[in-house]
């Protein structure tokens, strides 16, 4: 059974401080992982694609991925109030099947 | 501009009364998808399509239909819906390629079913 799980929070952390998001996967062959941001009441929005192990930085957005735990992690640093918002894991199993976690939301404090 | 369009955003019906939500992309993308949202549970992949007359299941598929005749529509067709199809529903497309993995969403489609 695919299944990928996240906290669902929320997590809180003060402005300028960084925030860390994670997500664990069952299936063992997934190769696709995707962070997506889903501000209130919109849709998803891609941030991060990372298909091998260790980081992948894009401004203040690092993704981290460890096939052999099974994880994959979004840091985001120098985290501002705008960051507030639901963060969606996702894995990508065949043609176009995609999993998604339940969502972490982050919650930026001024 | 390039978007996902859904119609309609919201949608009020009783049970047993038959529905199609549709969805449209102006980008030319190849790839399709809908997905269903609830509280707890995050996205849900219901049907894709990877082109033109082809479709496949997703992990929750019961109750639903879709259809692709052409290349930018994809409507999702509720033939008798029920209560436990409450939910927000959102279509995304995608392109083909080395891009293919990144999926547009649409605004999302609100539907309630008394």
């Amino acid at each position: 059974q695919k299944e990928v799980e996240q906290n669902s929070g929320p997590l809180s952390v003060p402005e300028g401080a960084i925030a860390s998001l994670n997500c664990t996967y069952s299936d063992r062959v997934s190769q696709s992982f995707f962070w997506y941001r889903q501000y209130s009441g919109k849709s998803p929005e891609l941030i991060m694609s990372i298909y091998s192990n260790g980081d992948k930085e894009d401004g203040r957005f690092t993704a981290q991925l460890n096939k052999a735990s099974q994880y994959v992690s979004l840091l985001i640093r120098d985290s501002q109030p705008s960051d507030s918002a639901t963060y969606l894991c996702a894995v990508k199993h065949y043609g176009q099947n995609f999993v998604f976690g339940p969502g972490t939301r982050l919650s930026v404090l001024p | 501009e390039a978007q996902v369009t859904q119609n309609p955003r919201y949608l009020i019906t009783v049970t047993g009364k038959k529905l199609t939500v549709t969805c449209s992309q102006n980008m030319n993308h190849e790839y399709m998808s809908w997905y269903r949202q609830d509280p707890g549970l995050g996205l849900r992949q219901i049907y894709y399509s990877m082109n033109v007359e082809v479709t496949d299941k997703g992990d929750v598929p019961e109750g639903y239909k879709v259809s692709r005749k052409e290349k930018r529509n994809f409507p999702l067709i509720l033939e008798s819906p029920s209560p436990n199809q409450t939910s927000l529903y959102f279509c995304a497309s995608s392109p083909s390629g080395i891009n293919q993995e990144t999926q547009y969403f649409g605004p999302g489609t609100r539907l309630l079913v008394l």
